[in-house]
């Protein structure tokens, strides 16, 4: 059974920095490239960034760039996400998905339940 | 950036009607879309990618076409599990850009 665990959310000052950490299980990991996505309270979804099987194709949302790095270790069938200087804007619950081919499909076929990240004062 | 829309933004339905849901990119994303199906509390689902190929053990009453820049996801008789939120997205080219999204519920 695929599983997706995200991890490292929580409650952050504006202009702080988080790490989330997704763990997955009951596939190989190393064969599908993998996403983060968002959902603000309330609001629709939005692709935040993905990251192919071998680290070699990142992309990021114009929203995220330059601030937020995907990275992916697959002895450790894990998939993180540095996020840096956050802004109340970057609430939202944070969820890992998993592409559905190797590079960078753009179809997410399991998705973790979340990890909740709240900016605020 | 490709801006997805969707209409209606709600949608009333009959159990056991049929559905219908439109997606627009502002342009042209080839068959690169995909839906997705969100209940209350719980991750969205793939329905549907190619535009129009069913996505593993997706009930063949759920249905997607079109091409370009004109979609459609057609659910031929609505069960009581259908009704949620529907989101499109494209994947066409970085950034993957996703609909705000049409809630189905019950009339």
């Amino acid at each position: 059974e695929v599983q997706l665990v995200e991890s490292g959310g929580g409650l952050v000052q504006p202009g702080r920095s988080l790490r989330l950490s997704c763990a997955a299980s009951g596939f190989t990991f190393d064969d599908y490239a993998m996403h983060w996505v968002r959902q603000a309270p309330g609001k629709g979804l939005e692709w935040v960034s993905g990251i192919n099987w071998k680290s070699s194709t990142i992309g990021y949302a114009d929203s995220v760039k330059g601030r937020f790095t995907i990275a992916r270790d697959n002895a450790k069938n894990s998939l993180y996400l540095q996020m840096n200087s956050l802004r109340a804007e970057d609430t939202a619950l944070y969820y890992c998905a998993k592409d559905i081919h190797l590079a960078v499909a753009g179809n997410f076929d399991y998705w973790g339940q979340g990890t909740l990240v709240t900016v605020s004062s | 950036e490709i801006v997805m829309t969707q209409s209606p933004a709600t949608l009333s339905v009959s159990p056991g009607e049929r559905a219908t849901l439109s997606c627009r990119a502002s342009q042209s994303v080839s068959s690169k879309l995909a839906w997705y199906q969100q209940k209350p509390g719980q991750a969205p689902r793939l329905l549907i990618f190619g535009a129009s190929t069913r996505a593993t053990d997706i009930p063949a009453r759920f249905s997607g076409s079109g091409s370009g820049t004109e979609f459609t996801l057609t659910i031929s008789s609505l069960q009581s599990e259908d009704f949620a939120v529907y989101y499109c997205q494209h994947y066409n080219n970085w950034p993957f850009t996703f609909g705000p999204g049409t809630k189905v519920d019950i009339k």
